[in-house]
């Protein structure tokens, strides 16, 4: 089964509009992390947004929020405000509590076109 | 402060030839994990250091080998390589503190076998 699942392949939104990527995760681990990450054309993974399983409060980074519902293992990320540069894939990892650090389970990705 | 350093950025092998990449993580950074990404498997885990020590692997072949230096450098190594190993290899690296513990990554190898 996958652990996490982004359902949407590709998504668009207008430039200043908000947008949801749909994250679903499984693990039967009480302890783990959920981060999201952008990954423009170029290459290299650009962290946006982290939340723990015990946090209580959505994280939030600025424009980027995380709609984080534990009970529907559902982890969206919200980007307010959509920019051009927003263009990008972006995935949505976990780390599961008891495993190393440095190992992040990924979904497949969504790419994100922002139209001017 | 510098970033993750990956080396080279890309590459052409044949198949059978082997590889080595190059990870210099940022500095402090002690934990350094190899990803490989595809268009057909997406991002997978393939193996994960800690003051040199192997800490975990991913479900690769033994083909994929990998170390680390005494200064956190690391460096993987593809022998026999096969086309389906055409990839991006993203290296990352963190600081090991509780909580977050963000993967810092690096821009990657792109690896052509042909």
């Amino acid at each position: 089964a996958q652990k996490i699942t982004q359902t949407q392949p590709g998504m668009f939104v207008q430039e200043k509009e908000a947008v949801t990527l749909d994250c679903t995760y499984d693990t039967s681990d009480p302890s783990y992390g959920l981060f999201w990450y952008k990954q423009p054309s170029s290459g290299e993974m650009i962290f946006l947004i982290y939340q723990g399983s015990y946090d209580q409060q959505n994280a939030t980074e600025g424009r980027y929020s995380l709609n984080f519902q534990k009970a529907r293992k559902s982890a969206n990320l919200v980007i307010s405000a959509s920019q051009l540069g927003d263009s990008a894939m972006y995935f949505c990892a976990m780390r599961e509590g008891g495993t190393s650090y440095g190992k992040l389970t990924f979904g497949q990705g969504t790419i994100l076109t922002v139209h001017p | 402060k510098a970033g993750v350093t990956q080396t080279p950025r890309y590459l052409i092998k044949t198949r059978g030839q082997q590889v080595t990449l190059s990870c210099s993580p940022i500095s402090g950074h002690r934990s350094v994990s190899w990803y490989q990404q595809t268009p057909g498997q997406g991002l997978q885990f393939l193996f994960e250091y800690f003051s040199e020590t192997q800490r975990n692997k991913g479900n690769f072949p033994g083909r994929f080998s990998g170390r680390q230096f005494s200064n956190s450098r690391s460096e993987m190594n593809v022998s026999t390589l096969e086309l389906g190993d055409s990839a991006l290899y993203l290296c990352a690296s963190s600081l090991e503190i509780s909580g977050a513990n963000v993967l810092t990554f690096g821009a990657g190898s792109r690896l052509t076998v042909l």
